[in-house]
């Protein structure tokens, strides 16, 4: 079945880059998404590109497609302490578009 | 932008009774909404799909007695999870798929807590 894999955890100094990777096995994959996720909140669709797409740069966030090796990026320049969240990679690829997660990557910002 | 609630934030109710999750979306119509759970620290796991008007689609393992989903109008979808055990305790996550973009918008959670 469908799977997304994300790093865990991921610690950066403010003012640094981040960088958050996924990876699917989908490759009938139309969108991916990322999604950020505050402490007891619900999630905020970040941003998504779509499947044929390389890169989509959105302010101080970039992401880069893979589709050859179904590898997605984040990358958020600047980071700052209000990023510290937890980061989460979908795909969606089904009717409905039914969203397959990512376990999310926990960004850690210190000074 | 498109607004999704849930109602209520966080419940604790005991074992054995039942308790109803509302889910709307404020500036939109939402066909399809889609509930899921989050244990602590791990990834959301989608548990049914809800379309407006007909019987919800639930995935593999999820017991659609026990939780029940409704579907009424084309803002407005509840999630009742019945006769609660301590395992039910965890984060309910709904989305709403806006009609006319299709995107897909979450709310904020309702946290369940059943001693």
């Amino acid at each position: 079945g469908e799977d997304v894999e994300q790093s865990l955890f991921l610690s950066v100094r403010e003012g640094d880059s981040s960088v958050i990777n996924c990876t699917y096995t989908d490759s009938s994959s139309t969108y991916l998404y990322w999604y950020k996720q505050e402490p007891g909140a619900g999630l905020q669709l970040l941003t998504y590109i779509f499947s044929n797409m390389d890169m989509k740069q959105d302010q101080r966030l970039t992401v880069l497609l893979n589709k050859k090796d179904k590898h997605l990026s984040l990358r958020i320049a600047d980071t700052q302490t209000g990023d510290s969240a937890i980061y989460f990679c979908a795909e969606s690829s089904g009717g409905y578009n039914k969203l397959i997660f990512g376990a999310g990557t926990r960004l850690a910002v210190h000074p | 932008g498109a607004v999704v609630s849930q109602h209520p934030s966080r419940v604790i109710c005991k074992s054995g009774t039942s308790v109803k999750i509302e889910c709307r979306s404020l500036d939109f119509q939402a066909t399809t909404m889609f509930w899921y759970r989050q244990f602590p620290k791990q990834s959301l796991m989608l548990m049914a799909t809800s379309n407006e008007g007909s019987k919800a689609t639930y995935e593999q393992g999820v017991e659609k007695d026990k939780f029940l989903i409704n579907h009424a109008s084309l803002t407005l979808s509840t999630l009742t999870v019945t006769s609660a055990h301590p395992e039910d305790s965890s984060f309910y996550i709904c989305s709403a798929r806006d009609s006319r973009d299709y995107e897909q918008y979450f709310g904020p959670g309702t946290r369940l807590t059943v001693t």
